[in-house]
């Protein structure tokens, strides 16, 4: 699993409420990613890293932010929950220090948003 | 638009027979493409990627694909399917241009013995 954890592994918050997911690998690798995964839609890209301090937004970023102070640690923020954030959440890195390798991903974090 | 298509929802087949799942995509630029597997509650594993080179590339647990330039199609193949291939399969593509990876909607194995 390339040394990517995530925490929580499940998480049931309320709307309006803000929340932080975790990614951590062990690697040093340079590019990490955060995807939702939706039934019908596959995985789509919310917030991707380049490096410490250096984000871009992805194909689904409203709603969503992102911050990465350490190499190791990639967090993703809901500012304020809403239902429709309600979804399973990976972080995935990019092998080697190139974006056009294969990614490898974590175990995932369920949201739920009530 | 960059998008990956995976035309069928799920494909059924035979424990020993031949596999097919299929993959199309659109890319401005050279695709990166690549097939993950997804067992139930896990994560993405990767099972193989074509960058250059000879077009049929060879991946984990006996997978193949094709690369069809003219078709743009990206096809994953598998000369003798087992149960334990039941899983959920997603094709993807990078376009040259973005470095984004881009996923299909993702297709249901279900081989039966």
């Amino acid at each position: 699993d390339a040394g990517i954890t995530q925490s929580p592994r499940h998480k049931v918050t309320e709307t309006g409420t803000p929340v932080t997911l975790r990614c951590h690998q062990t690697e040093n690798h340079r590019y990490m990613y955060w995807y939702r995964q939706d039934p019908g839609h596959g995985l789509r890209l919310i917030h991707y890293s380049y490096g410490v301090k250096d984000t871009d937004k992805g194909e689904v970023s409203d709603g969503y932010s992102v911050s990465r102070s350490k190499t190791e640690d990639f967090l993703l923020t809901l500012e304020s929950a809403t239902s429709s954030q309600t979804s399973v959440y990976f972080c995935a890195i990019s092998s080697g220090q190139s974006s056009y390798n294969e990614q490898f991903f974590g175990p995932g974090t369920r949201l739920t948003v009530l | 638009a960059q998008s990956v298509a995976q035309p069928e929802d799920q494909v059924n087949v035979a424990e020993g027979n031949p596999l097919t799942v299929k993959c199309t995509y659109s890319v401005s630029g050279n695709p990166y493409l690549f097939w993950y597997v997804q067992y139930p509650n896990r994560g993405l594993q990767f099972l193989l990627k074509y960058i250059t080179g000879d077009n049929l590339v060879k991946g984990s647990y006996g997978f193949e694909a094709e690369f069809n330039k003219s078709q743009t199609s990206f096809h994953l193949k598998k000369p003798s399917a087992l149960v334990s291939d039941s899983a959920l399969y997603f094709c993807a593509v990078i376009s040259g241009n973005t470095g984004k990876l881009i996923f299909g909607q993702g297709t249901t194995l279900q081989v039966k013995p």
